[in-house]
Formats: structure tokens, C-alpha cells, sequence
């Protein structure tokens, strides 16, 4: 079964950093991209990074790009989003999920976690 | 950017009835689109997947497909169960983009 358990998440203040993880298990994790998605409250969904199963190459959309990274450990089977200068409207439960690159789908999705950027 | 219109924005229906939902891209993106469901306080569920393919576990009563830069999900007939928000995504080119999403009730 394929599972995927975020953490790290919080209260963090504007123009400080956070760090997400993302535990994978049930699948062959060096096999696949991996994505991080977002949704703020009662809003819809935003896609926030992609990984290459080697890390080699990341994708990020303008709203983060330079100041995000994605990364991950295939060794651990983890995947990470390394958050800096965060501002209110990095408000959000933010989800890892597993990303067919192929056809361009996320398929499977963590339980997600929520990050509050608040004075 | 490529921009998904979906529509309508909330949909209220009556059990066993066909529903339908759209979403109209900005260009072309061939079968690069996927449809999902949302339920309140869970993750997102893939029901559709290449813009026509099922995945796996999700009813058959569900089924997507495309006519030029326009994609439907319908539901042939409506369960207690399908309440929620629905999602189509294009995977097509970055940044990946969603539709606005359309809230699903039953009359």
C-alpha cells in the first residue's frame, strides 16, 4: 500500500524559514517523480514543486521560485520542501504526492500538513 | 500559463442523476488531464487520469473524456457518496495548473 506522511509543519512568521518532510513507503520511491501540491484555506489547488527521481532537475511555478526547494533522499525515501522568506500567503496545508510524470497526474497523496505564516 | 475554466462552480443534483462537469483549457494539451475529488478535511482522490482513463478502485460509474480543448467528468448516476469538490488538473506543461473546482451536492 502506498503511503505518504507529511511533517513538519506549524506557525511560522513572516520572513522565516520551514522545512517540510514527506515519508514515503509502499512503492519503489527512487522509480518516481515527486511533487509537493498546496491549498489554502478554502481555496483551491496550487502546485508548488516537482522532483526528477534522481533530483536532478527540479520545477517550480514564479510564486516560489527562489525561495522554495524541493529535494529528496532515495536512500530514506523521503522527499522535503525547504520554505524560506515565507509570507501570509504561504498559508496552507501543504501535500506531498507522487507525481506521473508521464502523463503528467499526481496519483497518490500524503493526509497533508498544515503551515500558518503569522506575526 | 495554460488556464483551466471549470465549470459550473457548485452543482446541486438529485441521486441517480447524470452529472457533468467541465473544463475548458487555454491551448492544447492533449489528453493531459486528470480529474479529481476532494472530500471535507481529506486529500484529494484521482478518479480520471489521460483525460478518458479510470483509476484504479474508483467506480465505473464515473468516466472522463475530450473534445478538443474541452474535457467532462460525468457521473452516470449520482450515489450518497459523491459529494465534494471536484478538480481537473493539467499536467500538460508547467506551471500545472487547476480548475477553480466545482462543489458537488445532492438535492
Amino acid at each position: 500500500e502506498v503511503q505518504l506522511v507529511e511533517s513538519g509543519g506549524g506557525l511560522v512568521q513572516p520572513g522565516r524559514s520551514l522545512k517540510l518532510s514527506c515519508a514515503a513507503s509502499g512503492f519503489t520511491f527512487s522509480n518516481y517523480y515527486m511533487a509537493w501540491v498546496r491549498q489554502a484555506p478554502k481555496k483551491g489547488l496550487e502546485w508548488v514543486a516537482t522532483i526528477s527521481t534522481s533530483g536532478s532537475r527540479t520545477y517550480y511555478p514564479d510564486s516560489v521560485k527562489g525561495r522554495f526547494t524541493i529535494s529528496r533522499d532515495n536512500a530514506k525515501s523521503s522527499l522535503y520542501l525547504q520554505m524560506n522568506s515565507l509570507k501570509s500567503e504561504d498559508t496552507a496545508t501543504y501535500y506531498c504526492a507522487r507525481h506521473r510524470a508521464e502523463n503528467g497526474y499526481f496519483d497518490y497523496w500524503g493526509q497533508g500538513v498544515m503551515v500558518t505564516v503569522s506575526s | 500559463d495554460i488556464q483551466m475554466t471549470q465549470s459550473p462552480a457548485s452543482l446541486s443534483a438529485s441521486l441517480e442523476e447524470i452529472v457533468t462537469i467541465t473544463c475548458q483549457a487555454s491551448q492544447d494539451i492533449g489528453n493531459w488531464l486528470a480529474w479529481y475529488q476532494q472530500k471535507p478535511g481529506k486529500s484529494p482522490q484521482l478518479l480520471i487520469y489521460g483525460a478518458t482513463s479510470l483509476a484504479d478502485g474508483v467506480p465505473s460509474r464515473f468516466s472522463g473524456s475530450r473534445s478538443g480543448t474541452q474535457y467532462s467528468l460525468k457521473i452516470s448516476r449520482l450515489q450518497v457518496e459523491d459529494p465534494g469538490i471536484y478538480y481537473c488538473l493539467q499536467g500538460y506543461s508547467a506551471p500545472l495548473t487547476f480548475g477553480s473546482g466545482t462543489k458537488l451536492e445532492i438535492k
